[in-house]
């Protein structure tokens, strides 16, 4: 079946535009995490949907970055006014319920800031 | 957040077993160790988890010290398709996954 499908699969923006990244989870699945991952690091959490509702959005590291899940489905994270220090890759993964269910990790979205 | 310690690297040759150490001496009574493991331009794939027992799967098996302060991950017969960075990680209540930086695996053909 389908895996958790991100898009696009590489951005390069000028810094100081606006971005927006998409993943499309495994159909049915309920929960759904944004990361950032550096290079050379391993990724860092950034947000949690739980269906629509976004429970969790300790990670997101300024008020540029706004995620959202308007119908518990597909999800885009926003990042304005982008800087060089947004460039990284982004990853969504899904998983049927929170808890301590596998999580399924899309291939991310890299993206360059110029 | 309770933390986990692995090794930067370790390299195997291919067919053999391969053993990933963790030690995760601040773990609590209801963490969950969850093992992930990226493969290059991939994002992590999940590979195992464990509370106390011992577990086994089709990609691997996890052993879990009696302490729980330390745990390892089994390749039983290494391929070079397992090279990749393994994640050590320790799953709080919320779910919510902490990567550290991982262990790179090499493996020698």
């Amino acid at each position: 079946g389908a895996g958790v499908s991100q898009s696009p699969r590489y951005k390069v923006a000028k810094r100081g535009q606006d971005v927006a990244l998409r993943c499309d989870p495994i159909s049915g699945h309920v929960s759904l995490f944004w990361y950032q991952q550096a290079l050379g690091q391993g990724p860092e959490f950034l947000t949690y949907f739980q269906n629509e509702a976004q429970l969790d959005k300790s990670g997101l590291p300024s008020d540029r970055f706004f995620a959202e899940r308007p119908e518990g489905s597909v999800s885009t994270l926003k990042i304005q006014r982008t800087q060089q220090e947004d460039s990284a890759v982004y990853l969504c993964a899904s998983s049927l319920v929170q808890g301590n269910q596998p999580q399924h990790f899309g291939d991310g979205t890299r993206l360059s800031i110029l | 957040d309770a933390k986990t310690t692995q090794p930067n690297s370790m390299e195997s040759n291919e067919e053999e077993p391969v053993h990933l150490p963790c030690n995760h001496s601040t773990i609590s009574g209801t963490d969950y160790i969850h093992w992930y493991r990226q493969l290059p331009s991939q994002g992590p794939e999940y590979v195992i988890h464990g509370l106390t027992s011992n577990v086994n799967n089709r990609m691997a098996s996890l052993a879990i010290a009696e302490d729980r302060k330390s745990s390892t991950l089994i390749l039983h017969r290494a391929t070079l398709r397992d090279a990749a960075v393994y994640y050590c990680i320790l799953r709080d209540m919320l779910g919510n996954l902490i990567f550290g930086k991982g262990t790179k695996l090499s493996v020698k053909p």
